[in-house]
């Protein structure tokens, strides 16, 4: 699987869109972009996933760049419950008796 | 969506002895899971992947006598954290994978994780 490059950490207000970039340089045709996000002291829940084009879900908008290379997660209207450790983890789409492997993401922290 | 549950959500447990973890698939047949560990303020680290029916296998540095995972059935897979000392405290969280749901869906399933603290 490609490697990605998150920032260590963020800072967003609430009520305001947090956008979290992630770099994936080396990535291949066929690798998916997913997020995932951990709550303290939680499992982690996923979020949203896409290839090429950008996506949007009722938590999250992913937009892709052209060349795949990056990509940001957008929360359109973060609240105090969007602070989390965010991951990016970039992987072939049918893999599924594989594991994913997470970085160490980004640390969101929403702030009244 | 899938759901997936851990038993018991904490422990505390005397140096020496052992400790089970239960991972659950609620509403759908996990034919892998997956057994993570986290310690504090680090990423989550793969320990090792279980099929049902089979062995599981494990991630280099993790010793499979130490940490026996047992995949008996289709919706349950156990932990066991043999003669635990204190540097075994950590989260442990398992995922599960349904070959069905992943290719419409997300691939991984997490549990809310079990909070080990060994005395």
């Amino acid at each position: 699987d490609a490697k990605t490059t998150q920032p260590t950490s963020m800072d967003c207000a609430e009520g305001r869109a947090a956008n979290l970039p992630c770099n994936h340089s080396t990535i291949s045709g066929n690798e998916y972009v997913y997020w995932y996000r951990q709550i303290h002291s939680q499992g982690p829940q996923y979020i949203i996933h896409g290839l090429k084009n950008n996506e949007t879900n009722e938590m999250a908008s992913l937009i892709i760049t052209e060349d795949r290379k990056s990509s940001t997660l957008i929360l359109p209207h973060a609240t105090l419950r969007d602070t989390a450790v965010y991951y990016c983890i970039v992987r072939v789409r049918d893999q599924a008796g594989t594991a994913l492997i997470f970085g160490k993401g980004t640390t969101l922290s929403v702030s009244s | 969506g899938a759901v997936v549950s851990q038993h018991p959500s904490w422990v505390i447990c005397k140096s020496g002895t052992s400790v089970k973890i239960e991972c659950r698939s609620l509403d759908f047949q996990a034919t892998t899971m997956f057994w993570y560990r986290q310690f504090p303020k680090q990423s989550l680290m793969l320990m090792a992947t279980s099929n049902e029916g089979s062995k599981a296998t494990y991630e280099q540095g993790v010793e499979k006598d130490k940490f026996l995972i047992n995949h008996a059935s289709l919706t349950l897979s156990t932990l066991t954290v043999t003669s635990a000392h204190p540097e075994d405290s950590s989260f442990y969280i398992c995922s599960a994978n349904d070959r069905v749901l992943s290719l419409n869906y997300n691939e991984q399933f997490f549990g809310p994780g079990t909070r080990l603290t060994v005395l």
